[in-house]
């Protein structure tokens, strides 16, 4: 099993431009969610999903936007990148509630 | 939502002696607490984790202590080595929501 992988692993755009974090898992988890990471802050829930087809809203939601057509994969989309969306990505999966498993990140730098 | 707050930021221990990092969090429903270790430059993995019903955990040289009174939880290494230098983050989970403290660095000096 691969796990959960994430690209790309490095990004760099310009203020306004528009782009997707890709995120796939092969343990056939239920729950998806992406976080991001800044420095002193920890990691902060942007979007989960508890299945195919069902996403919700976590704690920093603004300017990005997710989809889950399929149980592998949960992309997250932004829309119109700003410099305070600078920051390391992670995805994560678990089969239920609780254990989760991250990915190796997509560091993002937006100019 | 839930709030949870870690102290201390930065830890300096001497190697082989103990650390011991402290979490609170705000959800009374909050019912399962792991702890991350995070490596430079590495993803967050989960060390050990504890959930409502139990007080204590142990796994070799970690263990997690749970009060849910007084809402907070703690995580213990013994007997510290150079590899537990790291960033460790405690989480408490609701219902499918994980909720981070903002991470304590831990340096183990040789």
């Amino acid at each position: 099993n691969a796990g959960v992988t994430q690209t790309p692993k490095f990004q760099v755009l310009k203020t306004g431009q528009s782009m997707t974090l890709q995120c796939a898992q092969d343990m056939n988890h239920e729950y998806m969610s992406w976080y991001r990471q800044d420095p002193g802050m920890g990691l902060r829930l942007i979007h989960y999903s508890v299945g195919a087809g069902i996403t919700d809203q976590g704690e920093v939601p603004n300017g990005y936007n997710v989809s889950r057509s399929t149980t592998e994969d949960f992309p997250l989309r932004l829309l119109s990148a700003a410099p305070s969306q600078t920051s390391v990505y992670f995805c994560a999966s678990s089969p239920g509630e609780e254990t989760q498993y991250f990915g190796p990140g997509t560091r993002l730098l937006v100019l | 939502g839930e709030n949870v707050e870690q102290h201390p930021s930065t830890l300096s221990v001497q190697e082989g002696d103990s650390a011991v990092i402290k979490c609170t969090y705000s959800d009374s429903a909050s019912n399962y607490f792991p702890w991350y270790k995070q490596e430079l430059g590495k993803r967050p993995q989960l060390i050990i984790d504890i959930r409502s019903n139990v007080g204590e955990k142990k796994d070799q040289r970690i263990a997690v202590t749970l009060n849910k009174t007084a809402k907070h939880f703690s995580l213990h290494i013994t007997e510290t080595q150079p590899e537990d230098s790291a960033v460790y983050f405690c989480a408490a989970s609701g219902v499918y929501k994980l909720s981070f403290g903002a991470g304590t660095t831990v340096t183990v000096r040789a």
